[in-house]
C-alpha cells in the first residue's frame, strides 16, 4: 500500500499524559499537512511541511502541540499534557506541490480519546 | 471566520435522482475549489474541483458549478447511487495557503 500511513489508528490517554502520532506520507510527496477534526466539524488546518521545513501553523496549534518532519519524510504530531479539549480525529495529508491546487491525499486519521 | 460554508449538515436522496450539495465561501481569493468525500473510518479523499476562472467542471456521474457573484458552488451527483452515501466536504485554496474545509453534508442516499 503506497498511500498516506497513519499510526496509531486509536488512543486512548488520560489526562494530562503525551501523546505522539506518526505520519508517513506517499513517498514522492514533498508537502505534508496535519489537521484536526471534531464532530460534525470538517478538517481543520494545524500545520505544513515542505520537506522538512515547517512553513505555517494555524493558531489551533497551542504550545502544547509540536510537529517535526526530520528528514522530510514522515512526521510526528506530540501533543503535550493532554487535555480532553484535544479528542479529536487528527489527519495526516501530502501532494506534490507544483502549484498549489489543493488535492491533498489524506490518511486514515489517529482518533486521540483523552479521559 | 468561517471561509467556507455548508449549511445543510445532511441530504437524503432516492437512488437514481439527483443529489445537489451546496457551499457558500467568503473569500474571493479562492483560486480553487474542491470537494472531499469521507466515508466513517477513513480520510477524506479527493472528488472533483474546479478552478476560480471556470464556472463548471464534468467528470462522469459529478459536476460541480461555480458561481462566483454568488460566491457559491454546487456539487450535482446524477444519478445518485448508495455508495455516494458519505459526507462531502467542500475547501477553497488561495495561492500558497493550505486548504481550507467547511463543516460537511451527510448524503444519504436511499434504494
Amino acid at each position: 500500500d503506497t498511500g498516506v500511513s497513519q499510526n496509531p489508528r486509536h488512543k486512548i490517554t488520560k489526562r494530562g499524559q503525551n501523546v505522539t502520532f506518526r505520519c508517513d506520507p506517499i513517498s514522492e510527496h514533498n508537502r505534508l499537512y496535519w489537521y484536526r477534526q471534531t464532530l460534525g466539524q470538517g478538517p481543520e488546518f494545524l500545520t505544513y511541511f515542505q520537506n522538512e521545513a515547517q512553513l505555517e501553523k494555524s493558531r489551533l496549534l497551542s504550545d502544547r502541540f509540536s510537529a517535526e518532519r526530520p528528514k522530510g519524510s514522515f512526521s510526528t504530531l506530540e501533543i503535550q499534557r493532554t487535555e480532553q479539549g484535544d479528542s479529536a480525529m487528527y489527519l495526516c495529508a501530502s501532494s506534490l506541490w507544483d502549484r498549489n491546487t489543493g488535492e491533498l491525499f489524506f490518511g486514515e486519521g489517529s482518533r486521540l480519546t483523552v479521559l | 471566520d468561517q471561509q467556507v460554508k455548508q449549511n445543510s449538515p445532511s441530504l437524503s436522496v432516492q437512488e437514481g435522482r439527483i443529489s445537489i450539495l451546496n457551499c457558500d465561501y467568503t473569500n474571493s481569493m479562492f483560486d480553487y475549489f474542491l470537494w472531499y468525500k469521507k466515508y466513517p473510518a477513513e480520510g477524506p479523499t479527493f472528488l472533483i474541483s474546479i478552478s476560480s476562472i471556470k464556472d463548471k467542471n464534468e467528470d462522469g456521474r459529478f459536476t460541480v458549478f461555480l458561481n462566483k457573484s454568488a460566491k457559491h458552488l454546487s456539487l450535482h451527483i446524477v444519478p445518485s447511487q448508495p455508495g455516494d452515501s458519505a459526507v462531502y466536504f467542500c475547501a477553497g485554496i488561495s495561492g500558497n495557503t493550505p486548504l481550507v474545509f467547511g463543516k460537511g453534508t451527510r448524503l444519504s442516499v436511499i434504494a
